[in-house]
């Protein structure tokens, strides 16, 4: 399989622990994008890379968030002091051109 | 954050039938994507259109760029029970560079 991976897909934490999720791109894409999806809503955007820069970062994206994509291939994010509102879907894409390919996602309960 | 306006949120139809959806903003996109979503999965994407006018199909689907690039649109012919999911469209204000802006989904049940 050569699409978007992302790794656990499933995270249960108590508030307060940190987290990290690992994302892997398509092979050569060289941006990855972050989003977070609540229930009944679309996904929104937190964060993207193009090779190993972060390029932009969404307000929604506070201080105990942190991106990283060390070698321009997976990238990971992590949330410190985690938050019963850090409960959400996060979703890891990759693109070449416009077209942005999704990983399955992890989703985040945080108890 | 911005959402697109997506309708209608939620719709119930017969296997076979056919399906409209569409998707509106208050800004111009110059990208036009839509994608479907199964329960626990991420987003597929479906069809990618790039210019006003545009129409596209991909087998049973087809949607089309509005003219004003304001708006979207998706018709899916023949409805059949593995249609079920929620659809998405997004847009990209500029480049290929930027992030997408999401709709809330239009949840499609199928009766078979």
């Amino acid at each position: 399989d050569t699409g978007v991976s992302q790794d656990p897909r499933h995270k249960i934490t108590k508030r307060g622990q940190n987290v990290t999720f690992r994302c892997d791109p398509i092979s050569e894409h060289n941006r990855l994008y972050w989003y977070r999806q609540t229930l009944g809503q679309g996904p929104e955007f937190l964060t993207y890379f193009q090779n190993e820069a972060q390029l932009e970062k969404s307000r929604l994206l506070s201080d105990r968030f942190s991106a990283e994509r060390p070698k321009g291939s997976f990238s990971t994010l992590e949330i410190q002091r985690t938050e019963q509102g850090d409960s959400a879907m996060y979703l890891c894409a990759s693109s070449a051109g416009h077209e942005q390919y999704f990983g399955p996602g992890t989703r985040l309960t945080v108890t | 954050g911005q959402q697109l306006n997506q309708s209608p949120q939620s719709m119930f139809i017969q296997e076979g039938e056919d399906v409209s959806m569409n998707c509106t903003s208050s800004s111009i996109f110059n990208t036009w994507l839509w994608y479907k979503q199964e329960p626990g999965e991420g987003p597929v994407l479906l069809i990618a259109l790039y210019k006003a006018g545009e129409l596209t199909s991909n087998g049973r689907l087809t949607a089309q760029f509005g003219i004003t690039r304001k708006d979207s649109f998706l018709n899916i012919s023949a409805s059949i029970p593995s249609d079920v999911g929620i659809y998405f469209c997004a847009g990209i204000h500029g480049s290929g560079n930027t992030p997408l802006v999401f709709g809330k989904g239009t949840r499609l049940s199928v009766i078979a």
